[in-house]
């Protein structure tokens, strides 16, 4: 069974700062996706980033840049010049990719994320 | 518009009794997945449903839950008997379908709020 593990219950960053949330999994496939999931204090879950595990080259979107070290089966977030609407939990989700894929996500216990002014 | 609308926002029951959480999403052929988050926890899968089947389930999803898509719109979760432990956000998330595989981003309601007391 796949399992994934962000080891910082909570984070702290000054606005403008850049942070790095850690999260690490394990899964026997090869083939599979990583994603990073905001969640606001409204609870909406929304998705941050993705990276495909075959690509070998990170993701970024805006501000958003991931780390991803397949070997060591590591995926951290890196968020630059944070702004206060940055705070909130983030999680790291792993799905795997091809065969017979429902699409189930597997989370981290994610990382709260505050940005102080 | 977003691509699933969850119904109700918040939802307060009575131990025993049986709730109906439902999805409602814009496209049709696509992948359903039903996630419980506990008060402060992870978010955990409870159950895939394709093809007016279930396609997976967790250990969570036993006999007290059921899903359906009743009228080919909507697609529900039912717990049958509530207990003071299904107090917990309760997610729908969509994945359109391509051919048997998921798309690769799953699309999040906004979640409802269950309370049993």
């Amino acid at each position: 069974a796949q399992t994934v593990t962000q080891s910082q219950p909570e984070m702290s960053v000054q606005e403008a700062e850049t942070v790095t949330l850690s999260c690490t999994y394990d899964t026997s496939e090869s083939d599979y996706y990583l994603f990073w999931y905001k969640q606001p204090p409204s609870r909406q879950m929304i998705l941050v980033i993705r990276q495909e595990a075959y690509k070998q080259q990170n993701a970024t979107e805006n501000r958003f840049s991931v780390n991803f070290q397949k070997a060591a089966k590591s995926f951290s977030l890196k968020i630059s010049d944070s702004q206060l609407g940055d705070a909130a939990m983030y999680f790291c989700a792993y799905r795997r990719r091809g065969g017979t894929s429902y699409g189930k996500l597997t989370f981290g216990q994610g990382t709260i994320l505050t940005v102080h002014p | 518009e977003p691509e699933v609308t969850q119904t109700p926002s918040h939802q307060v029951t009575q131990m025993g009794q049986e709730v109906i959480l439902r999805c409602v999403p814009i496209s049709n052929h696509l992948y359903f997945y039903w996630y419980r988050q506990i008060l402060g926890q992870k978010v955990e899968f409870l159950v895939s449903f394709y093809n007016n089947e279930i396609s997976e389930k967790s250990e969570i999803f036993d006999d007290q839950f059921s899903v359906e898509r009743p009228d080919g719109s909507n697609f529900t979760l039912k717990i049958r008997s509530t207990k003071l432990e299904d107090s917990a956000m309760y997610f729908c998330a969509i994945n359109k379908a391509r051919g048997k595989t998921a798309s690769t981003e799953a699309f999040f309601g906004q979640g409802t709020r269950l309370t049993v007391v």
